[in-house]
């Protein structure tokens, strides 16, 4: 069975910085693209940033470009990503996303629980 | 940017009716476009892919038409687990992935 499991959502002060991990289980880790979605309390999904399988391609938003980073760890089978000068409308739940191949061609297959992020003084 | 946007708002029906769920695109994202569901406190599940595909596992009460920039979700026989949101998603303009703003349905 497919498992994502994210962690590391706090509140956290307007400027700050927080990183976020996903601990994926159930599957060949390195086989895959991931991917991070974000979705703000009470409106939809928004996608916000990719790793292929092999970290050769990163691709962001233009709403967290330069602001966050997303890496991955093969070896540890882990997702993460940097959250660097926060602000109030990053607060939304934050969630770990499998893509269907190892590029990732934008087909989700798997998605974990979430963790919520939330930007305020 | 394309554009999804997903009518109606929300859908009142009873279990066991038919369900219609439209997506329309800004611009034609040929055949690529997917349908998840969303019900609240789980992860979001994939049900359908490239228009017409189901993910697996996904009960064949689910199907999924449309090409360029028209889309509909159908679900033959509304079950209880589908009481839920319903988000279409396009991969046509890869990478900048984008989301429609969801259909509720919702037990009348």
């Amino acid at each position: 069975e497919v498992k994502l499991v994210e962690s590391g959502g706090v509140v956290v002060q307007p400027g700050g910085s927080l990183r976020l991990s996903c601990a994926a289980s159930g599957f060949t880790f390195d086989d895959y693209a991931m991917h991070w979605v974000r979705q703000i309390p009470g409106k939809g999904l928004e996608w916000i940033c990719l790793v292929n399988w092999e970290s050769s391609r990163i691709h962001y938003a233009d709403s967290v470009k330069g602001r966050f980073a997303i890496s991955r760890d093969n070896s540890k089978k882990s997702l993460y990503l940097q959250m660097n000068s926060l602000r109030p409308e990053d607060t939304a739940l934050y969630y770990c996303v499998k893509d269907i191949d190892p590029p990732g061609s934008g087909r989700f297959d798997h998605w974990g629980q979430g963790t919520l992020v939330t930007v305020s003084s | 940017e394309i554009v999804l946007t997903q009518s109606p708002a929300t859908l009142s029906l009873f279990p066991g009716e038919r369900a219609t769920l439209s997506c329309r695109a800004s611009q034609s994202v040929s055949r690529f476009l997917a349908w998840y569901r969303h019900k609240p406190g789980q992860a979001p599940r994939l049900l359908i892919y490239d228009t017409s595909n189901r993910a697996t596992g996904v009960p064949a009460r689910f199907s999924g038409s449309g090409s360029g920039t028209d889309f509909t979700l159908t679900i033959s026989s509304l079950e209880p687990e589908d009481f839920a949101v319903y988000y279409c998603q396009q991969r046509s303009d890869w990478p900048q992935f984008t989301f429609g703003g969801g259909t509720k349905v919702e037990i009348k």
